[in-house]
């Protein structure tokens, strides 16, 4: 069954970027029939979506983060990564990746990376 | 920007039914998504489509979806159901998911 595990560092200064990625096992990114999530959750603020990337690299990005933020995918370490400029202390929160099927929801989902932006 | 609001909290006595809803405009015209957010855990997906279980997500979870409100539904709810549960649906304008503020279930 496909895992998704989260790597990166856990501690970010301000104005420096966020840099986070996803591994895939299990399964291919590659399979056409899904696109690779990146989502976070404040625990004041609920789940916000962060972006997704198909494996052909088509992506689509939050409005609210588009301008700092970039989802890359590279198929041959079955991996996608998440770049965010820029950082403030607003975007301090639990990073998750996941599968999602078109129209149909985010189904497996990695464990999640606490991700804190201080000096 | 396209928005859906969910009720911060909804009460509920064990083995009652638990209704959350989840309001947007036009929804009915959208899928709809539900997701369970337990504290240290990931989300989990409960409800695609509108009204489909994906494995293993037990029977008493349904959902409905219609005008401008989707519904998620918990039968003869347990103390293990409580937890956050957050709406989500693709806004084809901004090309954007979108995720309600989630509601705080508590059983």
């Amino acid at each position: 069954q496909v895992q998704l595990q989260e790597s990166g560092p856990g501690l970010v200064k301000p104005s420096l970027t966020l840099s986070l990625t996803c591994t895939v096992s299990g399964g291919s990114i590659s399979n056409g029939g899904y696109y690779w999530s990146w989502v976070r959750h404040h625990p004041e603020k609920g789940l916000e979506w962060i972006g997704n990337i198909y494996h052909d690299a088509t992506t689509f990005y939050n409005p609210s983060l588009r301008g700092r933020l970039f989802i890359l995918i590279d198929t041959s370490k079955n991996q996608f990564s998440l770049q965010l400029l820029s950082v403030t202390a607003a975007d301090t929160a639990f990073y998750y990746c996941a599968r999602g099927k078109r129209l149909s929801g985010m189904d497996v989902w990695g464990q999640g990376t606490a991700v804190i932006v201080s000096s | 920007s396209y928005e859906l609001t969910q009720p911060p909290s909804v009460s509920v006595s064990p083995g009652q039914t638990a209704s959350i809803t989840c309001s947007g405009d036009k929804l009915g015209d959208k899928y709809a998504s539900w997701y369970q957010k337990k504290a240290g855990q990931s989300p989990g997906l409960i409800i695609y489509e509108d009204n489909k279980r994906p494995s293993g997500v037990p029977e008493r979870f349904s959902g409905s979806n219609s005008g401008n409100t989707a519904t998620l539904t918990i039968s003869g709810t347990q103390a293990m159901d409580e937890a956050d549960y957050y709406c989500q649906a693709w806004d084809i304008s901004s090309s954007s998911m979108i995720f309600g503020g989630g509601t705080k279930l508590t059983v």
